[in-house]
This record gives C-alpha cells, sequence and structure tokens, in this order.
C-alpha cells in the first residue's frame, strides 16, 4: 500500500458526462500529479500541484480541470466526457515539489466512457 | 517524433537471464532519466532514475544512459518470476514523458 488514496475505483459514465476523481495523498506531502494511462496513448502526465498551487503541466485537455484543496487533497474533473478518455488516471504524492523520485503512486480510478 | 519511444515486447524469459530493456529520447536536453515497473492494476512505482549520463546500479538493476546516442537502458540480472511486469522508460524535461511500456515475462 503506498499510502496515496485514490477514489472511486471504478467509474463508468456516459458521453458527454462529467466526473470528479479524487486522490488523498501521502500524510505530509505537499505535491499531488495526475496521470492518464490508456492502452493508445500510454501513461500521460497530466499535471502537478504543490501546496494548492500548479506546479507543472502537462498533456491535460482544456475538457479537464484539476485543483489541490487545503487539505492537500485534490480533485481531476473531466467533462464533456468521450470514449477516447476511458482509461485509467493514477494519482501520485510526493513531499517536494521536485519529488518525483520519492513520488508513490496510488492504485488508479479505471474510467469507463460509454 | 515522440520524446520517448520504447521497445514494445513483449518480452519473455526463462529464469535466471539477463533482460534488457531499451529506449531512445529525442531531446538532447533532457536530464533526468527513470525506470518505472508496473505490475499489473496497480500504479507504476519508481525503480531507478538517473541524472545526465552514466550507469546506476541496485541490485540486480543497471540503468544506464548514453547522451551521444540518446539511448536509455535497464539490465537485470538474474531474472526472477517476481521481475515479470511492464517497465516504463520516462524522461524528466519540462514535463514527464513515458515510453508506452515493455510487458516482462520470466518464466521459471
Amino acid at each position: 500500500d503506498s499510502g496515496v488514496t485514490q477514489t472511486p475505483k471504478h467509474l463508468i459514465t456516459a458521453t458527454g458526462q462529467r466526473v470528479t476523481l479524487r486522490c488523498s495523498p501521502r500524510s505530509g506531502d505537499l505535491s499531488v500529479y495526475w496521470y492518464q494511462q490508456s492502452l493508445d496513448q500510454g501513461l500521460q502526465f497530466l499535471i502537478q500541484y504543490y501546496n494548492g498551487e500548479e506546479r507543472a503541466k502537462g498533456n491535460i485537455l482544456e475538457r479537464f480541470s484539476a485543483q489541490q484543496f487545503p487539505d492537500l487533497h485534490s480533485e481531476l474533473n473531466l467533462s464533456s466526457l468521450e470514449l477516447g478518455d476511458s482509461a485509467l488516471y493514477f494519482c501520485a504524492s510526493s513531499p517536494r515539489p521536485g519529488g518525483f523520485s520519492e513520488a508513490f503512486f496510488g492504485q488508479g480510478t479505471r474510467l469507463t466512457v460509454v | 517524433q515522440k520524446e520517448v519511444e520504447q521497445d514494445p515486447g513483449p518480452l519473455s524469459v526463462p529464469e535466471g537471464a539477463i533482460v534488457s530493456l531499451n529506449c531512445t529520447y529525442s531531446n538532447s536536453a533532457f536530464q533526468y532519466f527513470m525506470w518505472y515497473r508496473q505490475y499489473s492494476r496497480k500504479g507504476p512505482e519508481l525503480l531507478m532514475y538517473t541524472y545526465s549520463s552514466g550507469n546506476k546500479e541496485d541490485g540486480r538493476f543497471t540503468a544506464q544512459v548514453d547522451k551521444s546516442s540518446k539511448y536509455i537502458s535497464l539490465f537485470i540480472r538474474d531474472s526472477q518470476p517476481s521481475d515479470s511486469a511492464t517497465y516504463l522508460c520516462a524522461v524528466l524535461g519540462n514535463q514527464f514523458y513515458f515510453g508506452t511500456g515493455t510487458s516482462l515475462t520470466v518464466i521459471p
């Protein structure tokens, strides 16, 4: 168990809908990273937050947004969902902003868009 | 051209074999090179990372970076069935870029 908690584990929704994925980082970790893993694109970095502020941005679509709350949990919001958004969404956390080497991943949320 | 290209595999080897996993990258400015291991239905875990070029060893694992040819490798010695997983290479530039992963099966 990495200590990073993602909910829900599975989500099935229809095209055009909006969903929210939640990530609770390990105790003491201030940085949260979001990734998308699909069969055709592989693992892609979406966005990173550190202590509530956006730190780095990757291949995140405009239909997607994220935030990190004062209690350090983070949410990834996906809207106007398309079939191609079906993927595993991972969250990772680390103590420091540049701490990828200390980052641990959660078990992911599997999103299926039908 | 993708930032990182990885041999897709899959790779199947007998227990005890030496495994070589490889990636190439496009941007000579990349300085951090990582290898992740991902077991089925789990999140990736960082195995090793190197900064700039050279080798790094950790037990049975050796990561190698050749910046002149933009080539990164992971070697696994004395492979074990527990090494069966998908291995992803990654580089860090202004963001993380990942290879597509190589599925490895070590047969007892």
